[in-house]
């Protein structure tokens, strides 16, 4: 089966950087995204790899390895607003996407 | 640009009526997807369109789950008879697939919240 794994809740303190993990297995890959979802909203695009390596986009980067089939999101600086939902998905070899649960982060003072 | 827009937000209506959804996507987009999600779970697909043309349809979906994009514009999701494990919030994205590939990245509407008493 296809399988995508994050961790459930993570705790960070304001001006900080936290690290989000994401494994998956699944049929094929066609690209990893990344999306922020706040409560009660839709998730919104953070960011796309497709190859192996680190991907920076002002306060977030997102990193890839294909042969580990591993990801990890890094905020840094982190703001009070970043309290959201981190969903990893992958797009498997039907160009479907496979979501995870997502992770939410909550953000102290 | 006006972004992916739904309607309604949210929806209360009683065990075994029908209801119907909305989604205008973003207007050069020409993939329209409909996914459903409940607390702590992400996204979970329901079908989707590639213009007017239903290219996938989730194999759970339930056979009281019907959705249209006649004109390849504007979509709309429909659930006959409901039940109150179809509470949930709906939601659509879209997305451009041009020839030449790409990332085919999803953008999305703020959702319809359904509630089934």
């Amino acid at each position: 089966g296809q399988n995508i794994d994050q961790p459930t809740e993570m705790t960070a303190t304001e001006g900080a950087i936290v690290q989000i993990n994401c494994t998956y297995q699944t049929s094929g890959f066609n690209g990893l995204f990344w999306y922020q979802q706040h409560a009660g909203e839709a998730p919104t695009f953070l960011s796309y790899n497709v190859l192996d390596g680190l991907e920076e986009k002002g306060r977030f980067s997102s990193f890839l390895s294909r042969s580990k089939g591993y990801s990890y999101l890094l905020l840094k600086e982190l703001q009070m607003k970043d309290s959201a939902s981190y969903l990893c998905a992958v797009k498997d070899s039907n160009y479907q996407l496979i979501w995870g649960a997502g992770t939410k982060l909550i953000i102290k003072p | 640009d006006t972004g992916v827009s739904q309607d309604p937000r949210h929806k209360i209506t009683k065990r075994g009526q029908n209801v119907t959804f909305r989604c205008d996507p973003i207007s050069e987009h020409n993939r329209l997807y409909w996914y459903r999600q409940t607390l702590g779970q992400g996204p979970e697909f329901l079908t989707y369109f590639q213009n007017e043309a239903q290219l996938e349809k989730s194999r759970l979906l339930s056979d009281r789950f019907s959705a249209e994009r006649p004109k390849g514009s504007f979509s709309t999701l429909e659930i006959q008879r409901t039940e109150q494990g179809d509470s949930a919030m709906y939601l659509c994205a879209s997305s451009l697939v041009s020839s030449g590939g790409g990332t085919d990245t999803q953008y999305f509407g703020p959702g319809t919240r359904l509630t089934v008493l």
